[in-house]
């Protein structure tokens, strides 16, 4: 079975431009989370998605990011305009129940904004 | 204040030893607690998942949760240079959200 895959694994890109990560869940899953690690900080949540919709956007940081999760199979994470804030290792994992005990992570999008 | 403290190490030991790893957190509505490894550049891969308070035991690995005291363990015996890594605690107040709070992580090499 394969795991989460994301795409790109890593990007640079200039302050004010735009980047897109995607994520693939593991099949079957219908809950996939974003989170991101900056440097020397923990990982924090941004969003989960149940299927297509948004079931906790709570931890997204402001309107230049946005998610979306059309059809409730892949995912996109997109950041307009990029800061030099948002370097950092982007997560996206998933899980088959809602309660969130097994949460398979993928390897990250390393995103350095310069 | 964070939510989760987790001392980042790093933590060097000899092949063999017991080890001890440590998390304290402040929010008392925090039900479910997990311990996840990170190899180098790899995302995280969860090792130990314990609900409430009481021990947990897998192989070498010994998860302790302490409610009254906000403060949580992983125990790894009889440690491998294979165990060098990145060890985060992770926990969540509910069932029904995915939301982990982690801690910075611990990082852990084992020398042969």
């Amino acid at each position: 079975e394969a795991g989460v895959t994301q795409f790109p694994s890593h990007s640079v890109i200039e302050k004010g431009q735009t980047v897109t990560l995607r994520c693939d869940p593991i099949s079957g899953h219908d809950n996939l989370y974003w989170y991101r690690r900056v440097m020397g900080k923990e990982i924090k949540f941004l969003l989960h998605f149940v299927k297509e919709s948004k079931q906790d956007e709570s931890g997204m940081p402001n309107n230049r990011f946005l998610a979306e999760r059309t059809g409730g199979t892949y995912s996109t994470l997109k950041v307009q305009p990029a800061e030099l804030e948002d370097s950092g290792v982007y997560f996206c994992a998933s899980s088959r129940d809602f309660s969130g005990n097994t949460i398979y992570f993928g390897e990250g999008s390393w995103l350095t904004v310069v | 204040q964070k939510e989760v403290e987790q001392d980042p190490g790093p933590l060097s030991v000899p092949e063999g030893a017991i080890v001890s790893l440590n998390c304290t957190y402040s929010n008392s509505a925090f039900q479910y607690f997990m311990w996840y490894r990170q190899y180098s550049r790899k995302g995280p891969e969860l090792l130990m998942y314990t609900y409430s308070s009481g021990n947990k035991e897998d192989g070498r690995f010994t998860a302790q949760v302490d409610k009254s005291s906000k403060y949580i363990s992983l125990f790894i015996r009889d440690s491998q240079p294979s165990d060098s890594a990145t060890y985060l605690c992770a926990m969540r107040a509910t069932s029904n959200t995915g939301k982990l709070i982690f801690g910075q992580g611990t990082t852990l090499q084992v020398k042969p």
